[in-house]
């Protein structure tokens, strides 16, 4: 089992429906958890960053956390075609240590 | 915050050339860290520093592999007789503390002839 796994998609969508990526993470004492936008070409780019159990909302973006369902999401809003890339999933297993997924491919169709 | 900056941004190069890359991190952050990329795949974790102190490295750091951070500043990573298998994105990213958001640099993809 990968420690933090992710459906590489891709998850395609319309513009303006609600797009929901999920990840999975194995460490039951991971602390800190983050979303990352990666556009074809670029470096991740932070989008979200999440702490405690329940959703933290920011703009447009909704990241929504459950430790004892060791799982972790992302939910937007009112999709736009500038949102297709890949959204990674990282989680921070204590210390230095963040893991990352390998990325869920996100197309949001005009 | 100025942010991340990596060079180069680009590097090709002959199959057993050396290669170094510079990281300068956002200035009040004291955590660097290196990734490499490759398509389709997440960072991979290769190594870390906390100021001027390498506290981790991955085993995919062969011996091939060095990095430095003097003075706690800028970093550098150094890749010796370089092999096809190098070729990726190199990604450098630094926090203000651990469990804090990593922000990354915009990378130096590497290219073996």
């Amino acid at each position: 089992q990968k420690e933090v796994e992710q459906n590489s998609g891709p998850l395609s969508v319309p513009e303006g429906a609600i797009a929901s990526l999920n990840c999975t993470y194995s460490d039951r004492g991971s602390q800190s958890f983050f979303w990352y936008r990666q556009y074809s070409g670029k470096s991740p780019e932070l989008i979200m960053f999440i702490y405690s159990n329940g959703d933290k909302e920011d703009g447009r973006f909704t990241a929504q956390l459950n430790k004892a369902s060791q799982y972790v999401s992302l939910l937007i809003r009112d999709s736009q075609p500038s949102d297709s890339a890949t959204y990674l999933c990282a989680v921070n297993t204590g210390g230095f240590k963040t893991i990352f997924g390998a990325g869920t491919r996100l197309f949001v169709k005009a | 915050d100025t942010g991340v900056s990596q060079d180069p941004r680009h590097k090709i190069t002959k199959r057993g050339q050396n290669v170094t890359f510079r990281c300068d991190p956002i200035s009040e952050h004291n955590r660097l860290y290196w990734y490499r990329q490759t398509l389709g795949q997440g960072p991979e974790f290769l190594t870390y520093f906390q100021n001027e102190a390498q506290l981790e490295k991955s085993r995919l750091l062969s011996d091939r592999f060095s990095a430095e951070r003097p003075k706690g500043s800028f970093s550098t990573l150094e890749i010796q007789r370089t092999e096809q298998g190098d070729s990726a994105m190199y990604l450098c990213a630094s926090s203000r503390d651990e469990n804090q958001p990593q922000h990354f640099g915009d990378g130096t993809r590497l290219s073996i002839l």
